[in-house]
């Protein structure tokens, strides 16, 4: 089993529509959890952090299932300036090791 | 500058040349580190330092690939006798502490092409 493994992509939708992301990783001992959002050609950047069950932000809602090890990102009233790659990143229990999926692919559709 | 800053932003070399990577972390980072981002991939990583020390280089893929920050700030990856595999976009980051209590910030990479 890969570390991180994320839905292959790419989804493409339309403006205002409700799409969800899946990533589940191997590593039993991740404490921490990231959403990195990646524009093409840019460097990644911190979406959401996910430390308990899940937390919401705005039109984002991460979700944590620890027994299933499954991380999920939903995104709802999708904009044109959602069109990005997400990666999942996993962090090793107490220390600066971050694992980070190959990444979805979205892309919004007017 | 407040952020991450790489250099070059675009590196193309000839096989067998040695090329040299530069990252300025943010202003006090205690940790940085460098990964690997090939096409279509996410981000691999190479190696970590925390303030001077490197305490991880277990991701370097040869020993053609070395790195160093030698005062605890400034970090320079050097590639020797360079492949085409070995193009790829070349990211630093850095975060304030020594654990993800603080987000990674990354600077916006070098691309090296090896012809």
């Amino acid at each position: 089993r890969k570390e991180v493994e994320q839905d292959p992509g790419p989804f493409n939708v339309p403006e205002g529509a409700t799409v969800a992301f899946n990533c589940t990783y191997s590593n039993s001992a991740s404490q921490s959890f990231f959403w990195y959002r990646q524009d093409c050609r840019k460097e990644p950047k911190l979406l959401m952090s996910v430390y308990s069950s899940g937390n919401e932000d705005g039109r984002f809602t991460a979700q944590l299932n620890r027994a299933s090890q499954y991380i999920s990102l939903l995104i709802r009233d999708s904009k044109l300036s959602d069109s990005a790659t997400y990666l999942c990143v996993p962090a090793g229990a107490g220390s600066y090791q971050l694992t980070f999926g190959k990444g979805t692919k979205l892309s919004v559709i007017p | 500058g407040a952020g991450v800053s790489q250099s070059p932003r675009y590196k193309v070399a000839k096989r067998g040349q040695d090329v040299a990577l530069r990252c300025d972390p943010i202003s006090g980072h205690v940790s940085l580190f460098w990964y690997q981002q090939a096409l279509g991939q996410g981000p691999e990583f190479l190696t970590y330092f925390q303030n001077e020390a490197q305490l991880d280089k277990s991701g370097l893929p040869s020993d053609r690939f070395f790195a160093e920050r030698p005062e605890g700030s400034v970090s320079t990856l050097k590639i020797q006798r360079t492949q085409q595999e070995d193009s790829a976009v070349y990211l630093c980051a850095s975060f304030r502490g020594r654990n993800y209590n603080s987000p990674l910030h990354f600077g916006n990479g070098t691309r090296l092409t090896v012809t």
